[in-house]
């Protein structure tokens, strides 16, 4: 079946330090993928997507390329600010109806 | 960017009490709207998929007796937990979509916590 992968956390940076978490993802077909980020107490929102094979996903600094060789969709970020500290999911979605979600990977960033 | 309010943001009450939680698209038309659940420190796990005017599809594993879904209007979902007890203590979450082919926005979400 369909599933995504995410690295555990927490990931604890510095700041301004470079950031990678990883996802790999096993699906059928070519699913569209996505990274989401939910602050505290907060519900998720979408950060970057790509919905074919080597398209690049960046929003706020962050990045991700769709890698359908090695199925993977790593989430970086040169230079991390405090600000950044969340939880970041990776999703992926064949049909555009349902999402199929990481386990979520914890970040925090200290001044 | 499109906005999904989710009312009510916490909610505490004594089991054997029903609680229900509203999802509202306020700038666009949800045709489908999902509702999610979240434990501690876990991922989100899909509930059910209701679109307007039609029946929830749940996900395996959810007992739709339990956890009733109403979506009578392109803005509105609401998810009844009915004679809630301890174990229904969790994050719940709902998202919508407009068509097809767009993303879903997520509400920020309501903790329900069961005494």
């Amino acid at each position: 079946g369909n599933s995504v992968t995410q690295m555990e956390g927490p990931v604890t940076l510095s700041e301004e330090a470079f950031l990678t978490i990883n996802c790999t993802y096993t699906a059928t077909g070519y699913p569209s993928l996505f990274w989401y980020v939910q602050y505290p107490g907060e519900g998720l929102q979408l950060l970057l997507k790509a919905t074919k094979a080597d398209d690049k996903g960046s929003n706020k600094g962050f990045e991700a390329t769709y890698r359908k060789e090695t199925t993977s969709f790593h989430l970086e970020k040169g230079s991390v600010q405090v600000s950044d500290s969340a939880v970041y999911f990776c999703a992926l979605s064949r049909n555009t109806d349902k999402l199929i979600f990481g386990t979520g990977t914890r970040l925090q960033v200290f001044p | 960017g499109a906005v999904v309010s989710q009312h009510p943001s916490w909610v505490i009450c004594k089991s054997g009490t029903s609680v229900k939680i509203e999802c509202r698209s306020l700038d666009f038309q949800a045709t489908t709207m999902f509702w999610y659940r979240q434990f501690p420190k876990q991922s989100l796990m899909l509930m059910a998929t209701s679109n307007e005017g039609s029946k929830a599809t749940y996900e395996q594993g959810v007992e739709k007796d339990k956890f009733l879904i109403n979506h009578a209007s392109l803005t509105l979902s609401t998810l009844t937990v009915t004679s809630a007890h301890p174990e229904d203590s969790s994050f719940y979450i709902c998202s919508a979509r407009g068509h097809s082919n767009q993303p879903q926005h997520f509400g920020d979400g309501t903790r329900l916590s069961i005494l």
